[in-house]
């Protein structure tokens, strides 16, 4: 089925370690690929996004992601969060000439100090 | 922020009555798009409108219905309310959401509207 999976459900990171948050997606062709981050009582912001070209991005707040077809991943990294990196994260999928998005579970992110 | 206006940002309503959200999309934006958020679906889309006219249609129950008005605003109508309707509704705009264009738009998201039913 097509689908957008994050695995992990919530992750906890101590302030100043590194991130990765997982993303796959199932679909017969390459989707565009966008992570977008929410805080409490705040909307969707975009983080970065992929469409083709260069397989690692760069986003806002310092995050990347790394696009691997062979393993229909698009993961979250940040080399150092901050405390207000804690959010709820979401990665979704979207294609050439359907607009909509679809979205992943999200993957809740607590900062411990 | 986005640019793109919700009101109201709360609504707290009853079981079987009915409740009007409203988006007002970025300036210049034509593409405004609606999504439910609820612990059950995820995050969902709903409906998408371009320059007044219906451009998608998602998993929108037929309780539901939206339009986009001439200045580009929009309204998501919900009816016969339920419990499982309480949500937080997002209202995202793009500056356009034409199928067959040769890019993709990024969609600019509302703070939303936390729609509760007692």
């Amino acid at each position: 089925a097509q689908s957008v999976t994050q695995p992990d459900i919530h992750i906890t990171v101590s302030e100043g370690a590194s991130l990765e948050l997982r993303c796959n997606y199932s679909y017969g062709a390459t989707p565009y690929l966008f992570w977008y981050v929410q805080s409490p009582g705040q909307g969707l912001q975009l983080l970065l996004k992929y469409f083709s070209g260069d397989t690692l991005v760069q986003g806002i707040k310092g995050f990347e992601a790394e696009f691997k077809r062979s393993q229909s991943s698009f993961n979250l990294r940040k080399p150092s969060v901050h405390w207000s990196d804690a959010a709820e994260y979401f990665c979704a999928v979207g294609f050439f000439g359907n607009e909509k998005l679809t979205f992943g579970t999200g993957t809740r992110l607590t900062i411990i100090p | 922020d986005s640019g793109v206006t919700q009101t109201p940002k709360h609504l707290i309503t009853a079981t079987g009555q009915r409740v009007t959200l409203r988006c007002s999309p970025r300036s210049g934006d034509l593409s405004v798009y609606w999504y439910q958020q609820s612990l059950d679906q995820g995050l969902q889309f709903l409906i998408q409108y371009y320059n007044g006219e219906e451009r998608a249609k998602g998993n929108i129950l037929e309780r539901f219905s939206a339009q986009q008005f001439p200045d580009l605003h929009s309204e998501l109508n919900l009816s016969s309310l339920e419990l499982g309707d309480s949500a937080l509704y997002f209202c995202a705009s793009s500056v356009d959401g034409l199928a067959g264009t040769h890019t993709y738009n990024e969609q600019f998201f509302g703070p939303g509207t936390r729609l509760t039913v007692l």
